[in-house]
């Protein structure tokens, strides 16, 4: 089975873009949760997606945004871009509703923002 | 407040020897899971091991193994005969429910280990 996917893996933007990551999970999850990860806060919980529907959000501005398709692939956004946002974002999947169910990870998408 | 703690920032140990590294969480709620997961310089976060917390025996993976006790609180990782290829940043996080059945991980700040020859 395949992994979970992300694209692109690189990502270079300036100040006040916007940008849009793609993650493909695992065959058959449904839960798809993204997190971001850097030097100085460590991994922070960004949102969860269940069914196309928001299920659980971190504490990030609402410039950071995502959605999932029916086929359970996710998209994150970040809008209006600052310096802080350069990161490395993490997509995981998983296949049940709750439980002793593991998130997989995917590769990570490497954001800087210059 | 910090759930879980990681209070080694590094960690070193040589090949064929056996390590541990800490794990400490604070929550509240009686059902709650454990996970440990490896992180190569490639990036990719590498799950290892599970544990549930009304789980009654230590979880283990083939050389990962949980050493979990639940009334301190830790869930300490034990790597049996380290590898060269162990060497990596290894993260500790815990899932606590919460009202919408959602699934959040929260992050220790992690240990980075390196295995020398």
């Amino acid at each position: 089975k395949a992994g979970v996917t992300q694209t692109p893996r690189y990502l270079i933007k300036t100040r006040g873009q916007q940008v849009t990551l793609s993650c493909s999970p695992i065959s058959g999850h449904r839960s798809v949760s993204w997190y971001q990860q850097t030097p100085g806060q460590g991994l922070q919980f960004l949102f969860e997606y269940f069914s196309e529907t928001q299920r659980n959000k971190g504490n990030f501005p609402g410039r950071f945004s995502g959605r999932q398709f029916s086929n359970s692939r996710s998209e994150m956004n970040v809008s209006t871009l600052e310096l802080g946002d350069s990161a490395l974002y993490l997509c995981a999947s998983s296949s049940l509703a709750g439980g002793a169910d593991t998130q997989y990870f995917g590769p990570g998408t490497r954001l800087t923002v210059l | 407040a910090q759930k879980i703690t990681q209070t080694q920032p590094g960690m070193f140990v040589q090949e064929k020897e056996a390590v541990t590294l800490d794990c400490t969480y604070d929550t509240s709620d009686p059902s709650y899971g454990l996970f440990w997961y490896k992180q190569p310089s490639s990036g990719e976060m590498i799950f290892l091991i599970y544990q549930g917390s009304y789980d009654q025996q230590n979880a283990t993976e083939g050389r990962y193994s949980l050493n979990f006790q639940k009334a301190r609180k830790s869930a300490n990782l034990v790597i049996s005969a380290s590898q060269l290829g162990d060497s990596a940043m290894y993260f500790c996080a815990m899932r606590e429910p919460n009202s919408n059945s959602g699934y959040a991980l929260n992050f220790g700040k992690g240990t980075s280990l390196l295995v020398t020859p």
